[in-house]
């Protein structure tokens, strides 16, 4: 079993949608979760942190469940540059190593 | 503007070459990684490193070597290409001590072994 595991997609969804992605996450012991996105050939940019209370950053709301090992990542009223690829990132073992999942492709359509 | 770059965009080599990937931060972060990204398989870290002349292995430490004589520079060093090393290799420095939450990447090496 994969120690993060996420829905590969694609999401294909017309502007203004709204779009929910999941991952879960194997280690019981990680401490920390983020969501990252990378665009097109491009490298990876941490997009926001998760918190176990849930935080938001405009149109981008995250949510940790510890008991169920679960992370969501909801983007409201979509717009064409959300088009990217969002990984689920953890931060468990080494406080360094940080394990991404593989990714989910989202392309918003005009 | 935090900046970590690669000395190559694109690389091509042959079996059995020596292949080094170099990179370099500006941000004085002690952490940086060496991560390799394939279709399917996500990033995959490969060795980082806490501290200059320090190294710790990842997840698929095998074919590959690392070093750190500077802060700011961290090399993987591929001894002997092969071509199940065709690959994005990405590059990335974040935090000090234990902190490392976030991570900052470079552009990235897409290296191809013929």
């Amino acid at each position: 079993r994969k120690e993060v595991e996420q829905d590969p997609g694609p999401f294909n969804v017309p502007e203004g949608a709204t779009v929910a992605f999941n991952c879960t996450y194997s280690n019981s012991a990680s401490q920390s979760f983020f969501w990252y996105r990378q665009d097109c050939r491009k490298e990876p940019k941490l997009l926001m942190s998760v918190y176990s209370s849930g935080n938001e950053d405009g149109r981008f709301t995250a949510q940790l469940n510890r008991a169920s090992q679960y992370i969501s990542l909801l983007i409201r009223d979509s717009k064409l540059s959300d088009s990217a690829t969002y990984l689920c990132v953890v931060l468990s073992g080494s406080a360094r190593q940080l394990t991404f999942g593989s990714g989910t492709q989202l392309t918003v359509l005009p | 503007d935090v900046k970590v770059t690669q000395s190559s965009r694109y690389l091509v080599k042959r079996t059995g070459e020596k292949v080094f990937l170099e990179c370099v931060q500006d941000m004085d972060h002690e952490n940086m990684f060496w991560y390799r990204q394939d279709p399917g398989l996500g990033l995959r870290l490969i060795y980082f490193s806490y501290d200059v002349k320090m190294k710790e292995k990842g997840d698929i430490p095998e074919g590959y070597s690392v070093s750190r004589e500077k802060k700011e520079r961290f090399s993987l060093i591929l001894e002997s290409a092969s071509t199940n090393q065709t690959s994005m290799y990405l590059c990335a420095s974040g935090g000090t001590g234990m902190s490392t939450d976030t991570q900052y990447f470079g552009p990235g090496t897409r290296l191809t072994v013929l």
